[in-house]
């Protein structure tokens, strides 16, 4: 497997506090991504990185902000989380270029109560 | 936006059928990806194709990339246990990688 990790593997939180999902990476791929991933839904992106400090929108990012101050790590901050936000979320990364495959990480379930 | 749709949601095999999932983007594609992920695990990549028409093997699965490239396909012949899971479609547009909803494959021995 790649060398990514996701990290906490599980966190339950209450409703309104803020909370930080962790993807670090070990291979210099250049992008990153987090997804979520719900029963019927797939994997809907929320944001992606295109290098550091470049980031952008995906098409279910309201509700989330994220950070990249260095090539290995993405970080997903729920700002103040919500029961809706109750999901497995996925990192990926990708090297340069288009065809280029993308791994995952193992995943963070999180729950919201 | 793009968009990739798959169908069906959920597919039902009896061991030993066929059976084909589709992918369908509302764009052109440079590319389409296929991942496959185990239950309780994370997507992990197949294959890619890349050219017009392109068809592709890995033993009993066929993937075939249509020819506007706006469409996939995957079929397995003779389903086995080992391939329950869920495999989802990508499509790459600059540096987005958007995923389809995922096909959802359950076998009956």
């Amino acid at each position: 497997d790649a060398g990514i990790t996701q990290s906490p593997r599980h966190k339950v939180t209450e409703t309104g506090t803020p909370v930080t999902l962790r993807c670090h990476q070990t291979e210099n791929h250049r992008y990153m991504y987090w997804y979520r991933q719900d029963p019927g839904h797939g994997l809907r992106l929320i944001h992606y990185s295109y290098g550091v400090k470049d980031t952008d929108k995906g098409e279910v990012s309201d509700g989330y902000s994220v950070s990249r101050s260095k090539t290995e790590d993405f970080l997903l901050t729920l700002e103040s989380a919500t029961s809706s936000q109750t999901s497995v979320y996925f990192c990926a990364i990708k090297s340069l270029g288009p065809n280029t495959e993308a791994f995952f990480g193992q995943g963070t379930r999180l729950t919201v109560v | 936006g793009q968009q990739v749709m798959q169908i069906p949601q959920y597919q039902h095999v009896q061991e030993g059928e066929d059976f084909t999932t589709y992918c369908n983007s509302s764009t052109t594609l440079s590319n389409i990806q296929w991942y496959k992920q185990r239950p309780g695990g994370h997507p992990v990549f197949l294959i890619q194709l890349v050219k017009s028409g392109e068809v592709k093997k890995q033993k009993r699965l066929t993937f075939q990339f249509g020819e506007a490239k706006k469409n996939s396909s995957l079929h397995i012949t003779a389903t086995q246990t080992t391939d329950v899971g869920t495999y989802f479609c990508a499509g790459h547009n600059d540096y987005k990688l958007s995923f389809g909803a995922g096909t959802t494959v359950t076998v009956r021995a």
